[in-house]
């Protein structure tokens, strides 16, 4: 059973600070890693992927990856009130391409 | 580019009942997927289809569960008869093929409530 598993949250910031947000996979197949914001009441949205070790910055994100600890994480620096939402990791192996799914961390920016 | 396309976007069934649910994926997209999300959990694929075949639905319950994807473009998922606990969001997604870099692109979701 492939597993992918999120700190449950809630996680509370304050506007402007470093909002820190962790993922660990069960399957050392993996290949690609993704992470999805889902505003209440919407559909998930794509904000970051990531494939190789390291980091990958884009704007306010930078995703994280160590294949060896099976560990990914996002970063989202100056965090906005409008970053509050649930974010998702999903975890892409194995070859019909499916994403797994963890179960969200809910993250709230306090202005 | 019109995005995947969902309809209804919300249904209230009492248990035992039937319903259908459709999905018009991006133009263009082989792969699709139904996605059921209960409150506070991530999404969990149900099926795969690549064009009008079945990838994988070895999630998908398929003694109340079913779903069909003819002329590999639209596809319906149904479920009957529905139980309590099939309240959920079911999230269609669609991808052109099963490259590895590719994105999943969702639809608005249906939202089902059993009562």
């Amino acid at each position: 059973q492939k597993e992918v598993e999120q700190n449950s949250g809630p996680l509370s910031v304050p506007e402007g600070a470093i909002a820190s947000l962790n993922c660990t996979y069960s399957d050392r197949v993996s290949q690609s890693f993704f992470w999805y914001r889902q505003y209440s009441g919407k559909s998930p949205e794509l904000i970051m992927s990531i494939y190789s070790n390291g980091d990958k910055e884009d704007g306010r994100f930078t995703a994280q990856l160590n294949k060896a600890s099976q560990y990914v994480s996002l970063l989202i620096r100056d965090s906005q009130p409008s970053d509050s939402a649930t974010y998702l990791c999903a975890v892409n192996g194995g070859s019909a391409r499916q994403l797994t799914f963890g179960s969200g961390t809910q993250l709230t920016v306090l202005p | 580019e019109a995005g995947v396309a969902q309809s209804p976007r919300y249904k209230i069934i009492e248990k035992r009942q039937s319903v259908a649910f459709w999905c018009n994926p991006i133009s263009g997209h082989a792969t699709l997927y139904w996605y059921q999300q209960i409150l506070g959990q991530g999404p969990k694929l149900l099926i795969q289809f690549q064009n009008n075949g079945v990838v994988d639905d070895s999630q998908l319950p398929k003694d109340r569960f079913s779903a069909e994807r003819l002329k590999g473009v639209d596809s319906t998922l149904k479920i009957q008869p529905a139980k309590l606990e099939d309240s959920a969001v079911y999230l269609c997604a669609s991808r052109t093929g099963t490259g590895r870099w590719e994105e999943q692109f969702f639809g608005p979701g249906t939202r089902l409530t059993v009562l």
